[in-house]
């Protein structure tokens, strides 16, 4: 009954180190997604990957990549992190893109 | 530019109270809206709604759509300490494989006894 697994659900970084967040699902998901959220900013798209093999930017990619590994696995890597990257990441994942998400517990992410 | 507005960003209420939660949008090629609950963790889902007109219900919780005047509404009766959550919408465009869903800033929610 695992769903949508993100690890870590905790980092600290300093600025400009690097970190990979994996997401995983099992549950024979095509589309899979990556968001943060920010006080009073609610849920923004970083990429996406409607289905195996593609991945496309939302409305916040700058600073991030992102690996659609295979159908299960979507990591988020973040190159250089900068105070701006601290938030909440949320992996979510959806049979269709645009219907229903499952998502992960999120990883609370804070850079210093 | 698709949009989504929820209105009110925060609000207070005492348990046993009526709320509701409204969500306007504007997206092309509309299929259906959604809301989840989202307390300290990742959201969950409570309804999604395609039709106009006709309620979704679940105990205390229920909403319905407006496809003519493009607005939701999220009605909560007889509120309770544990309602108190963020209330997130979300759009999803038709037929459109490769769109993810639209979401609102989420109305935040609390209830106090």
């Amino acid at each position: 009954n695992a769903g949508v697994t993100q690890t870590p659900k905790f980092q600290v970084l300093k600025t400009g180190q690097s970190m990979t967040l994996q997401c995983a699902q099992d549950m024979n998901h095509n589309s899979m997604y990556w968001y943060r959220q920010d006080p009073g900013m609610g849920l923004r798209l970083i990429y996406y990957s409607a289905s195996e093999g593609t991945t496309d930017k939302g409305e916040v990619p700058n600073g991030y990549n992102v690996s659609r590994l295979n159908k299960r696995e979507f990591s988020l890597r973040l190159e250089s992190a900068a105070p701006s990257q601290t938030s909440v990441y949320f992996c979510a994942s959806s049979e269709l893109a645009g219907v229903g998400y499952t998502f992960g517990s999120g990883t609370r992410l804070t850079v210093v | 530019e698709d949009k989504v507005v929820q209105s009110p960003l925060s609000l207070v209420v005492h348990e046993g109270d009526t709320v509701t939660l409204n969500c306007s949008y504007e997206v092309t090629n509309f299929r259906s809206l959604l809301w989840y609950k989202q307390e300290k963790k990742a959201p969950t889902f409570l309804f999604m709604l395609t039709s106009s007109g006709i309620e979704k219900k679940s105990g205390r919780l229920s909403s319905i759509l407006d496809k003519k005047e493009l607005f939701s509404i999220l009605n909560i009766t007889a509120t309770q300490t544990g309602d108190s959550a963020v209330y997130l919408c979300a759009v999803a465009h038709r037929n459109s494989g490769n769109t993810p869903l639209v979401f609102g800033k989420g109305t935040r929610l609390s209830v106090i006894a």
